[in-house]
């Protein structure tokens, strides 16, 4: 059973490009979330879809987009990329209930701007 | 929102024990997370608490205290590979906002020296 994979793992971008950043889901799981973490920091919440409709956001600039697809893998898309952008960028995922089911991350991109 | 405060770094020797403190303020709890997570890599989940009280996870345990607003985790015959960044979750389902999504801290960096 595969857990959460992410792609690429690593990138390298210039200010003002654009990059789309792509994450499946654990099996069984149909709830994914994006995370930015800079170095040092805790992972910061962008935002979460289920139903390949974003349902929550994190204090992210249009900037930050993404989409859920019907296999329910999803797109992280940011544009006009910043020096700022540089960082670790999680998908996590987990199943469509409100209890105690945990996230469960993949490995992760990362992205440097330059 | 949640304010979350845990230490920055911690040093403890293999074979010891290390108590990492989290402190949180949020207006609906709804659970505690550890994960850890070393370096480069994505955090991987330790621990969940919602009620009062220890959970005891082999070589971790985690410790909850609501009306404190206070959680610890414990570790337990310290192996140098558990030099790692430990991160504190909380998740708030408060109706005014909640949002089931956990709030990261900044992470308390372990070193394990021999």
């Amino acid at each position: 059973d595969a857990g959460v994979t992410q792609s690429p793992t690593h990138l390298i971008k210039t200010r003002g490009q654009q990059v789309t950043l792509r994450c499946s889901p654990k099996s069984g799981h149909d709830t994914v979330s994006w995370y930015q973490q800079a170095l040092g920091q805790g992972p910061q919440f962008i935002f979460q879809y289920y139903e390949e409709e974003e349902r929550q956001r994190g204090n992210f600039p249009d900037r930050f987009s993404g989409h859920q697809f019907p296999n329910y893998s999803s797109e992280l898309n940011v544009n006009a990329l910043l020096l700022g952008d540089s960082a670790l960028y999680l998908c996590a995922s987990s199943p469509r209930t409100m209890g105690g089911e945990t996230q469960y991350f993949g490995p992760g991109t990362r992205l440097l701007v330059l | 929102g949640q304010n979350i405060d845990q230490p920055t770094e911690m040093t403890a020797t293999e074979g010891a024990i290390v108590q990492i403190n989290c402190t949180y303020q949020t207006s609906g709890f709804n659970g505690l997370f550890w994960y850890q997570q070393h370096a480069g890599e994505a955090p991987t989940f330790l621990s969940y608490n919602v009620l009062d009280g220890l959970e005891e996870k082999g070589r971790f345990s985690s410790f909850l205290s609501r009306s404190k607003g206070y959680s610890y985790l414990l570790l337990k015959e310290l192996q140098m590979k558990d030099s790692a960044s430990y991160l504190c979750a909380v998740r708030d389902g408060s109706a005014s906002g909640g949002s089931y999504i956990p709030t990261f801290g900044r992470g308390t960096s372990l070193i394990v020296h021999p």
